[in-house]
């Protein structure tokens, strides 16, 4: 059973659409994030949800909106795509509180979106 | 605002042989959490090995050990033994203690290479 689950794993699409990417996870935690991984392996967090609110939202253009309709899902649309926004983005999970109170991530495998 | 530094964009190791990758981290914050993460080919990131900034002691799991300083703000993970299937890029992370979401900083990767 994959823990945090991701679709697609590849979209390739042209410049000015608008795609969306899913992520789901069957671990029960109460937090969903969604990471982006440039080019250059650069990692950086875009958004952070908590029970369906929104907790984290960086600097991130109005063109990036995620939707989490359950603390199991969370959902990131992004219209008039740009060729800049070609990267690899992470969902990831993690429980509110565990006794160390490290609330370790558990990503998913990863959403290469290309954009020509 | 916190920031991870990895100063070795790339590493190699003999199969067998001990390695160590280094981590530096600035914070004005006295609470933290750091973490190893690895990410080989197949793109998954795999937490690798974490430490509680209030836990003097180096956290281990198997053959990865990590030296933490925290005066130095230093936190280098060490590979003993190394296997082929260590090859990856690892990240080095912070996540403050404050706030309940993870929001992970990272550094930008050291690239493992490990030789026969």
């Amino acid at each position: 059973d994959t823990a945090v689950s991701q679709t697609p794993k590849y979209l390739v699409t042209q410049m000015g659409n608008d795609k969306s990417i899913k992520c789901e996870q069957n671990l029960g935690h109460d937090t969903m994030y969604w990471y982006k991984q440039d080019s250059k392996k650069f990692l950086k967090i875009m958004f952070s949800y908590n029970n369906k609110e929104l907790i984290i939202n960086e600097t991130v253009p109005n063109r990036f909106s995620p939707k989490s309709p359950d603390k199991a899902h969370l959902n990131l649309h992004i219209n008039s795509l740009e060729l800049g926004d070609s990267a690899v983005y992470f969902c990831a999970s993690s429980q509110d509180w565990e006794p160390s109170g490290a609330n370790v991530l558990t990503f998913g495998a990863g959403s290469r979106l290309t954009v020509l | 605002a916190q920031t991870v530094t990895q100063s070795q964009p790339e590493m190699s190791v003999q199969e067998a042989e001990t390695v160590t990758l280094s981590c530096t981290y600035d914070t004005s914050e006295s609470d933290y959490y750091l973490f190893w993460y690895k990410q080989p080919p197949s793109r998954q990131m795999i937490l690798v090995i974490r430490q509680e900034a209030y836990k003097q002691q180096n956290a281990t799991e198997n053959r990865f050990s990590v030296n933490f300083q925290k005066a130095a703000k230093s936190f280098s993970l060490k590979i003993s033994d190394s296997q082929l299937g260590d090859a990856a890029m690892y990240f080095c992370a912070y996540r403050s203690a404050y706030g309940t979401a993870s929001k992970l900083t990272f550094g930008t990767g050291t690239r493992l290479q490990v030789t026969l």
